[in-house]
């Protein structure tokens, strides 16, 4: 089955600096990558995704790149905000969306005033 | 975007009884998902809940301790069985709306068993 691993397990950043996160998957039948965020005490929220036709993807301060044949794909949030730590699961799916997702181990992200 | 409502949102059990958890979304969707989150985890799936048929269990999960039933396109129920205090978690339940969009997540119940 997938494995996905995730790095680092906790991040602490000044407030608007960039921060960074990064995934490795192992099924190459894994075509659909979200990054979910959690703060504490609540449901996880769908932040970005993307899907492996597509090397990357951008919404705002928010970004993920995709490497296919190195399998891994990383989150870039910029100019962070204090409200943007919370704990970043990212995750692979083997369908296009829409299937059972196999989720990295988190990041916790601190930004500091 | 989908509205999931799932019940009880906490509980308190005693080790040997059963708990049951139910997820009620507004909407018809594709797929029900069930994962559990232990204190300071990720998220594991459990199982997906097939309508009107038995649910497909991950590794390490197996129906008589997870019983899953899913009647209709909106509504599932997982129960904990025989529980332990190894079973306190965070249980969650997903659903997807079609078949190339985003997973959502109910807010959880949150397990302690003592």
């Amino acid at each position: 089955g997938e494995n996905v691993e995730q790095h680092p397990s906790t991040l602490s950043v000044q407030e608007g600096d960039s921060a960074v996160i990064k995934c490795t998957y192992s099924d190459s039948a894994s075509n659909y990558f979200p990054w979910y965020k959690q703060e504490l005490g609540k449901r996880p929220q769908l932040i970005i995704d993307i899907r492996s036709n597509v090397g990357e993807k951008k919404d705002q301060r928010i970004a993920v790149t995709l490497n296919k044949t190195a399998k891994h794909f990383s989150l870039h949030i910029t100019e962070t905000q204090p409200e943007d730590s919370a704990v970043y699961f990212c995750a692979a799916s083997p369908t296009g969306g829409g299937n059972k997702l196999t989720f990295g181990t988190g990041t916790q992200l601190k930004v500091e005033l | 975007s989908a509205v999931i409502s799932q019940k009880p949102s906490r509980d308190i059990c005693q080790r040997g009884t059963s708990l049951t958890i139910q997820c009620q979304v507004d909407s018809q969707v594709t797929m029900m998902f069930w994962y559990r989150q232990q204190p300071g985890q990720s998220l594991t799936l459990i199982a997906t809940a097939n309508q009107g048929s038995e649910a497909t269990y991950e590794s390490g999960f197996v129906i008589d301790k997870f019983p899953i039933s899913r009647p209709n396109l909106t509504f599932s129920t997982l129960t904990v069985s025989n529980m332990s205090p190894e079973d306190s978690s965070i249980y969650l339940c997903s659903v997807v709306a079609g078949g190339n969009t985003e997973a959502f997540f109910g807010q959880g119940t949150r397990l302690t068993v003592v």
